[in-house]
């Protein structure tokens, strides 16, 4: 199955500004998703991720806060934009090629002061 | 959209008994139903799957059970050890068409010696 290599692993932010995680697969895979794990909750899907299209966030999740890029099928970025101390929490990324099952990333775990 | 509900949150068990977790789910459409064992500070790990076309699925001391007319399906743990103990999630999807992994609270299972 695919390997789904993630950074940064843990960043520290200041409130207000913005960072940005890269999820670089070592294979094809048609559809990636972007996951929030709060501490001591499940994960929560923010959004789906097609290669050449935007994004579709779930509820609750929005393009200005949370913009995505997928320019081929082997990398996506997620940003988390203008960070406040309730956006600290994991983010992880996923990938699927459908027949393969679902692989994950290994977490960037978010601190925002 | 689909909805994962997962009972108990919390399991307490004795070294050598069993475990069972229950998960139940609202699409129809769902067709693939992994179980993850998530240990503090790690990415999920997928420990055992089992897809609509079959009733039930062994991999040594793991079990997972699915009855898709009532929708739900249930992760049965054997002759559990201390290193068993970790939060384990459930999780629904149509892997068919690649749609998002959509998981379940988790379940905290502690197994003592």
């Amino acid at each position: 199955s695919a390997v789904i290599s993630q950074k940064p692993s843990r960043d520290i932010c200041q409130r207000g500004t913005s960072l940005t995680i890269q999820c670089q697969v070592d294979s094809q895979v048609t559809m990636m998703f972007w996951y929030r794990q709060q501490p001591g909750q499940s994960l929560t899907l923010i959004a789906t991720a097609n290669q050449g299209s935007e994004a579709t966030y779930e509820s609750g999740f929005v393009i200005d806060k949370f913009p995505i890029s997928r320019p081929n099928l082997t990398f996506s970025t997620l940003t988390v934009s203008n960070m406040s101390p309730e956006d600290s929490s994991i983010y992880l990324c996923s990938g699927t090629g459908t027949a393969e099952g679902y692989t994950f990333g290994s977490g960037t775990r978010l601190t925002v002061v | 959209g689909e909805n994962v509900e997962q009972h108990p949150s919390t399991l307490s068990v004795q070294e050598g008994d069993s475990a069972v977790i229950k998960c139940t789910y609202s699409d129809s459409a769902s067709n693939y139903f992994p179980w993850y064992k998530q240990e503090l500070g790690k990415r999920p790990q997928l420990i055992i799957d089992i897809r609509s076309n079959v009733g039930e699925k062994k991999d040594q001391r793991i079990a997972v059970t699915l009855n898709k007319t009532a929708k739900h399906f249930s992760l049965h743990i054997t002759e559990t050890q201390p290193e068993d103990s970790a939060v384990y999630f459930c999780a629904a999807s149509n892997g068919q068409a690649g749609t998002a992994l959509i998981f379940g609270k988790g379940t905290t299972l502690s197994v003592s010696s």
